[in-house]
Order: C-alpha cells, then sequence, then structure tokens
C-alpha cells in the first residue's frame, strides 16, 4: 500500500544551518506530495506541497521538489532560523484512493 | 474564514467512562478526516468521511471507537469505555473535493484526551 517515509530525528542545528530532512514515498498512481509543519503548542499546518512530477514547492524559505524518479521529496532550506523549531511531517495523497498517508515526524530544534 | 475547531481542547477523564469529541470543518469542505496523535508519534488515520457516502472506517483501532458526521458537517468522535493507552491528541482536519482530486488538508488545534 501507499505510504510515507522520512528522516527519524530529533534534528538540532545552529542558526543558519542548511537543512534537510528526506522523506521518501511509495504509491501507485500519481499522488500529491506535502510537508506539513506543526509549531509547539499548535496544530498542523501545510507548508507546500508538489502535486506533479518535478514540481517544486516553496514556502517561507522552505522547498521541496517532487522526484519521481527517486520517489523522494526532501525538505530543505538554505538558512534556518530558531522560528523554524517545531515538528515537520511529510505526506502524500494519493489519486486512486481518499487516504492521506503522513510520515511519523522530524522534530526540529534550531539554536541560537 | 473560520478554521476547523475542535472541543474541547483538553479532556481529562477516568478509565472506563465514555468521552465525546467534536470537530466543526472548514464550511464547504466535504472530506473530513479524524487522527490520532501519540506522544512521540506521527499520525494515525481513524476514519474519514467524504460527503454521503460510507465513511472509511478503516482505522478505527477497536470496537469502542465510533464516530459519525451529522448534515456532512459537525463529526463526533466517540469512546467508549476509556482505557490508559486511548490517552492521546485527536486531530481533525477536513478538505475540499474537487473533480475527485484531494487538496491539502486543513487541521484543527486538536483535543487532547487524558484517560487516567
Amino acid at each position: 500500500g501507499d505510504s510515507v517515509t522520512q528522516m527519524e530525528g530529533p534534528v538540532t542545528l545552529s542558526e543558519e544551518a542548511f537543512l534537510t530532512i528526506n522523506c521518501t514515498y511509495t504509491a501507485t498512481g500519481y499522488p500529491s506530495l506535502f510537508w506539513y509543519v506543526q509549531y509547539p503548542g499548535e496544530g498542523l499546518q501545510l507548508l507546500l506541497k508538489a502535486t506533479k512530477a518535478d514540481d517544486k514547492g516553496s514556502n517561507k524559505g522552505f522547498e521541496a521538489t517532487y522526484r519521481k524518479e527517486t520517489t523522494s521529496f526532501h525538505l530543505e532550506k538554505g538558512s534556518v532560523q530558531v522560528s523554524d523549531s517545531a515538528v515537520y511531517f511529510c505526506a502524500l495523497s494519493s489519486n486512486t484512493g481518499n487516504q492521506f498517508y503522513f510520515g511519523t515526524g522530524t522534530s526540529l530544534t534550531v539554536i541560537p | 474564514g473560520a478554521g476547523v475547531s475542535q472541543s474541547p481542547s483538553n479532556k481529562v477523564t477516568e478509565k472506563g467512562k465514555d468521552v465525546e469529541l467534536r470537530c466543526d470543518p472548514i464550511s464547504g469542505h466535504t472530506a473530513l478526516y479524524w487522527y490520532r496523535q501519540s506522544l512521540g508519534q506521527g499520525l494515525e488515520f481513524l476514519i474519514y468521511f467524504q460527503g454521503n457516502s460510507a465513511p472509511d472506517k478503516s482505522g478505527l483501532p477497536s470496537d469502542r471507537f465510533s464516530a459519525e458526521r451529522t448534515g456532512g458537517s459537525v463529526s463526533t468522535l466517540t469512546i467508549q469505555r476509556t482505557q490508559q493507552e486511548d490517552s492521546a491528541v485527536y486531530l481533525c482536519a477536513s478538505s475540499f473535493v474537487h473533480l475527485g482530486a484531494y487538496n491539502e488538508q486543513f487541521f484543527g488545534p486538536g483535543t487532547r484526551l487524558t484517560v487516567l
């Protein structure tokens, strides 16, 4: 079945460091891919998405490119800030079903 | 516009009691999902509603869990005879379905359930 596997955390980085959180997926058909973020004490919110191969989603300095050849959707940011500290979830929506599949989440802590 | 709302925000109950959790989706969103997020865990899918179709209950962990959605809007998740392992944050999400395509989900703030 469809699934998402993302990098285990926790991840701790210094401010202005480069961030990569790996995400790979298994799906039939052509899924849409998402990154959600959960800030401390808040609900999940959409960070970015890509709906077809080679699309790049971007928001708040974060980027992720839908790579069909490697079935990946890695999240990157060139220079993290303390305010980026949160839990990040990779997710997919399969176009053959009605479910969303979420990864287990990666906790990021950015220290000044 | 208003987002997804959930109530209560926190619920503490005793083992064996029943609890009801409520979700108000975004107006016009036909798809509604319930998830469970346990401490340090990812999101566990529980149940899904889409329009007037029969709900997808494949994620419900036991027959103590049930959910309904009245009038295609508000949903209630009921847990009967609660157990300590039911302690978690219960998240509701809604999404807009257009031409069969499922768009991103909008999440509520969650209900934190603690079973003593």
